[in-house]
């Protein structure tokens, strides 16, 4: 079955320790995102790569970064840096030259 | 600068009622829409997306929405709610020049017995 996969799903973390989430897609698509959803905040969109070894900053980069190294796999880490990283975190894909996104399942962040 | 505004961040409709959740966007250029569905703790499943041609857009689960141009505007409907319905559901209009969306804030849709 083609799809995203996104591990773990929880994730908890101490304050100060930098964590990274895992983006894994079978789909073969060129184009890979990474969104942090708050509560009544809908979707922002952090960070985006339309090629191996090239990504773009999104709407709320800092405090974040990312690779993508192979086709398949585009992580991010959470950085010490970013201020409140309690949210939860979705990774999608698109082929190239479509808007249209698949998502993974997601994986919620708790820093105490 | 591309834009969506999704009117209510929650609907409450009765079982076997009619679903109308409402998306207007702001865009320079034609733009792709598309409305997405999200249940508790998972990702988003995409119910229907407006490219070109026919306005009216048929998706999944009995879902369909009508693309306005004059209105900008691309609501959702639902003929008969169901149970199963209740979740959060996302507007998003395409950015010209670049492969991203732009989400609403999401509508949460309660359905009562």
């Amino acid at each position: 079955d083609g799809g995203i996969t996104q591990s773990p799903k929880y994730l908890f973390r101490k304050e100060g320790q930098n964590v990274t989430l895992s983006c894994e897609q079978n789909l073969n698509h060129d184009a890979m995102y990474w969104y942090r959803q708050d509560p009544g905040q809908g979707l922002r969109l952090i960070y985006y790569s339309q090629i191996v070894n090239d990504f773009q900053k999104g709407d709320i980069a800092e405090g974040y970064s990312v690779s993508r190294e192979k086709k398949e796999s585009f992580p991010l880490t959470v950085t010490s840096a970013q201020k409140n990283p309690t949210a939860f975190y979705l990774c999608a894909s698109s082929a190239a030259g479509s808007y249209e996104q698949y998502f993974g399942p997601g994986t919620r962040l708790t820093v105490t | 600068a591309q834009s969506v505004t999704q009117l209510g961040s929650h609907v409450s409709v009765s079982e076997g009622a009619l679903v109308l959740l409402r998306c207007n966007y702001s865009s320079s250029v034609p733009p792709y829409l598309f409305w997405y569905v999200q249940y508790p703790n998972q990702g988003l499943q995409l119910l229907l997306k407006y490219t070109t041609g026919a306005t009216l857009v048929k998706g999944i689960n009995g879902f369909e929405a009508e693309f306005k141009k004059s209105e900008t505007s691309f609501h959702l409907t639902k003929p008969s709610a169901h149970m199963s319905d209740a979740a959060e559901y996302f507007c998003a209009v395409s950015i010209q020049g670049a492969q991203k969306l732009v989400f609403g804030q999401g509508t949460r849709l309660t359905i009562n017995p």
